[in-house]
């Protein structure tokens, strides 16, 4: 069974630029969920989506948007980019009732 | 608010024992997980406690107590691999809520 696939792996961006990171759930899980992780805040939830609608968002600004298809794949949009949103972002799927399984992350670079 | 508290860091030694204390405060109430992940890597499930209890998954185990806000990971026979930091997170509604983790080394 794979697994939760991020893509790309890592990106460098220029303050100012937008940018969209994409994510593919285990296939027959319909919950997406986004986290930013930095050494100094940790994993902090950015927001969730189950069958196309976004359930549930955590405290970022509005820059920060996200949709889910049709197929269950997300993508993440960070528009304005700031240095401070340099980071590594997680994704992960679930059934919505249990754990989550994480991919392997999008480094983000702003400079 | 939701807040979610873990030492730091902390030590052991290869074959010992060691207790990952978690304190939590969150709305929504909905479980508590734990999740191991090592360095440059994703986060991986160890267990998830939504009663009261103890569960036991082979060298890991995890104890909730809802009415203290309170949940541990219990590392026995430590090897050199469970170096990693550990994560418990809540589960409020939908989300997830993190704290900073906990650094775990294992010298031999």
């Amino acid at each position: 069974k794979a697994g939760v696939t991020q893509t790309p792996r890592y990106l460098i961006k220029t303050r100012g630029q937008q940018v969209t990171l994409s994510c593919s759930p285990i296939s027959g899980h319909r919950s997406v969920s986004w986290y930013q992780q930095t050494p100094g805040q940790g994993l902090q939830f950015l927001f969730e989506y189950f069958s196309e609608t976004q359930r549930n968002k955590g405290n970022f600004p509005g820059r920060f948007s996200g949709r889910q298809f049709s197929n269950s794949r997300s993508e993440m949009n960070v528009s304005t980019l700031e240095l401070g949103d340099s980071a590594l972002y997680l994704c992960a799927s679930g059934t919505g009732n249990t754990e989550a399984f994480f991919g392997q992350g999008t480094r983000l670079t702003v400079v | 608010g939701q807040n979610i508290d873990q030492p730091t860091e902390m030590t052991a030694t290869e074959g010992a024992i060691v207790q990952i204390n978690c304190t939590y405060q969150t709305s929504g109430f909905n479980g508590l997980f734990w999740y191991q992940q090592h360095a440059g890597e994703a986060p991986t499930f160890l267990s998830y406690n939504v009663l009261d209890g103890l569960e036991e998954k082979g060298r890991f185990s995890s104890f909730l107590s809802r009415s203290k806000g309170y949940s541990y990971l219990l590392l026995k026979e430590l090897q050199m691999k469970d170096s990693a930091s550990y994560l418990c997170p809540a589960k409020a509604g939908t989300a997830l809520i993190f704290g900073k983790g906990t650094t775990l080394s294992v010298s031999s």
